[in-house]
């Protein structure tokens, strides 16, 4: 089972520059999300989608775009990258908005 | 706004030795409650998952419980071993704008000396 891939593991992007982070669950789930996970801070809800083409934005959604065009797929782009968007980020994917979340391994993303 | 609050923030047991690991939020107004495990510089792994309606869960050594009137959720672990070291979460899923979403807690990091 491969559950909910994401990648890249790691990323070194230099500021301003863009890259998509990409994740992918193989579930049929229709709820998916993305987090940012800081020392001291915890995971914070970046932005959800509780079905393909439906989107929202959680916490700390600035700096962060997402579509939905696919159940399976939910990426995270960042259009201009700053140093505050160092962080790992987690995806995650639940088959309702009331049953169990599956996360991600996470993306490992420093921004200098 | 929600909030989430897990206390110890660290924890250091014996091997053998049962444990409780707390969870309290703010708005009672929760679908469900769920505990992860998190391995450093790894994912989250889901434990127990707890919906509103119910009063505790069980796992093998695990044993978890909710309390939605006070907002408290405990972990109790059974016979820790050092294999149980980790940081564990605790989030709960209330309705967003669009959906349901999670709120989670800054985590317990739990150390089991052999």
């Amino acid at each position: 089972n491969a559950g909910v891939t994401q990648t890249p593991k790691f990323q070194v992007l230099k500021t301003g520059q863009s890259m998509t982070l990409q994740c992918a669950q193989d579930m049929n789930h229709e709820y998916m999300s993305w987090y940012r996970q800081d020392p001291g801070m915890g995971l914070r809800l970046i932005h959800y989608s509780v079905g393909a083409g439906i989107t929202d934005q959680g916490e700390v959604p600035n700096g962060y775009n997402v579509s939905r065009s696919t159940t399976e797929d939910f990426p995270l782009r960042l259009l201009s990258a700053a140093p505050s968007q160092t962080s790992v980020y987690f995806c995650a994917s639940s088959r309702t908005g009331n049953t169990e979340a599956f996360f991600g391994q996470g993306t490992r993303l420093t921004v200098v | 706004k929600q909030e989430v609050t897990q206390i110890p923030a660290a924890l250091s047991v014996p091997e053998g030795e049962n444990l409780v690991l707390n969870c309290s939020f703010t708005d009672s107004a929760i679908y469900n409650l769920q505990w992860f495990r998190q391995d450093p510089g790894k994912g989250l792994t889901s434990l127990l998952l707890i919906q509103s309606s119910q009063r505790e869960q069980t796992s093998g050594r695990l044993n978890a419980s909710l309390d939605k009137s006070s907002g408290r959720s405990t972990l109790y672990i059974a016979a820790s071993q050092p294999g149980d070291s980790a940081t564990y979460l605790c989030a709960v899923r209330r309705l967003g704008t669009s959906g349901s979403r999670l709120t989670f807690g800054e985590g317990t990091q739990l150390t089991v000396n052999p």
